[in-house]
């Protein structure tokens, strides 16, 4: 069975501080795709990146990186310089089949404070 | 990429009736996710719909309950039937929106039961 978990419910901190989010997964599959999405107060989910199981890399997209360990299973997600507009909620996903279905983590609640 | 229309934004319904979400997609896809997010919680996937056959529901969720139809590639529907509270949810479409890249969603149904 495939699981994803975000041990952090909520995070607080204030503005430019650097904060990671971290996500753990669980799967026997040796293919498989990682997802980060980040989910405002309005509501929608806005997609950030998409990683695959082969792609050990790590990314880094203006203020956000993402740290992705296969032997520990984890696909951490880092923002340098938080601003009060990464105020969100954010999944990490997994997915085992190309175009298949998403597992969610429980989400991680992040308030950044002026 | 994919971009989908999702109505209603929100309602606020009477327990016992019925309310049916819609989904329609600007191209062409093979499969159609309907997820549930129960308030302060993650996203849990309902049921996957390929066009030309019945859907697939998840554990916990039943045909009777969530009725879906899937009459062409571009199109969804969602009926939430005979609504109590527990219903009260986001409830969200979800579509891959590029081959083996990643998925995009609905701007998501505010569902209130009363």
């Amino acid at each position: 069975a495939q699981k994803v978990t975000q041990a952090q419910t909520e995070i607080s901190v204030v503005e430019k501080e650097d904060v990671t989010l971290d996500c753990v997964y669980e799967t026997r599959d040796t293919t498989y795709y990682l997802f980060w999405y980040k989910q405002p107060p309005s509501g929608e989910l806005v997609f950030l990146i998409r990683r695959n199981s082969f792609d050990e890399q790590n990314e880094i997209s203006g203020r956000y990186s993402w740290n992705f360990q296969k032997s520990t299973s984890s696909f951490n997600f880092t923002i340098t310089a938080s601003q009060v507009v990464d105020s969100a909620v954010y999944f990490c996903a997994l997915s085992v089949n190309q175009g298949g279905k998403l597992i969610f983590g429980q989400g991680t609640e992040l308030s950044v404070k002026p | 990429s994919a971009v989908i229309s999702q109505k209603p934004s929100r309602d606020i319904c009477q327990r016992g009736t019925s309310l049916t979400i819609q989904c329609q997609v600007d191209s062409q896809v093979t499969m159609m996710f309907w997820y549930r997010q129960q308030p302060g919680q993650s996203l849990t996937l309902i049921a996957t719909a390929n066009q030309g056959s019945e859907a697939t529901y998840e554990s916990g969720f039943v045909i009777d309950k969530f009725p879906i139809s899937r009459p062409n590639l571009t199109f969804s529907t969602l009926t939430v039937s005979n609504m109590s509270p527990e219903d009260s949810s986001i409830y969200l479409c979800s579509v891959e929106y590029a081959r083996g890249y990643g998925y995009t969603f609905g701007s998501g149904t505010r569902l209130t039961v009363v």
